[in-house]
């Protein structure tokens, strides 16, 4: 299988631990992003990697997460301390940008994070 | 900033029946309109995809027109089956925005056999 993966698929955690998910892109595959999803809600764009560079992060990434893609090829993010109100999927997916034009995103299975 | 509305569900339907989800946009600049489809117990997956006004994306049975005179991409399908049960996003990406998504907030569909 080439497609995104990610692990672990389920974590749960009690509050004020900290936990790091992992997401491995399809081979050759530049842009690395992620996206969190909560119950009955569409996914919502985190931030993103181009390469191993960080380029953009959303204002709901809080200074309680981080995210690195230290060789331009797998990516962790890790959350501090975490609240209750981070339970959501946390959702991995990669692309091929090119120079033009925008990319289409293939996305992982994602990991299920519930914080007791 | 750039949305995506999208009709809400639940919508439960017979088999064979004909299906409309609505979906409504606001971008700036020219997005590329996408049909993402999660099925129970998986991940997102790309259903199907318009880049320019008029463009229609097709896949497995389902259709979408990009229409910017009134910024929809209503995704349509003739006969639907017990296996299209699903949900839906409507979502579009732009140039402009680094191409990460903004996602519609989904749309559960339910096939009666």
């Amino acid at each position: 299988d080439t497609g995104v993966s990610q692990d672990p698929r389920h974590k749960i955690t009690k509050r004020g631990q900290n936990v790091t998910f992992r997401c491995d892109p399809i081979s050759e595959h530049n842009r690395l992003y992620w996206y969190r999803q909560t119950l009955g809600q569409g996914p919502e764009f985190l931030t993103y990697f181009q390469n191993e560079a960080q380029l953009e992060k959303s204002r709901l990434l809080s200074d309680r997460f981080s995210a690195e893609r230290p060789k331009g090829s797998f990516s962790t993010l890790e959350i501090q301390r975490t609240e209750q109100g981070d339970s959501a999927m946390y959702l991995c997916a990669s692309s091929l940008a090119l120079a033009r034009g925008t990319d289409t995103q293939y996305f992982g299975p994602g990991t299920r994070l519930t914080v007791l | 900033g750039n949305s995506v509305t999208q009709m809400e569900g639940p919508v439960t339907l017979s088999e064979e029946a004909f299906l409309t989800i609505n979906c409504t946009y606001t971008a700036t600049g020219y997005p590329s309109l996408f049909w993402y489809v999660q099925y129970p117990g998986e991940g997102l997956q790309l259903l199907l995809k318009a880049t320019k006004a008029d463009d229609k994306g097709s896949n497995k049975g389902f259709e979408a027109t990009y229409r910017k005179e009134t910024t929809s991409f209503h995704l349509e399908k003739g006969s639907v089956q017990v296996s299209d049960s699903a949900v839906y996003f409507c979502a579009l990406t732009s140039y402009s925005s680094a191409s990460k998504i903004i996602f519609g907030s989904g749309t559960r569909l339910s096939i009666r056999p």
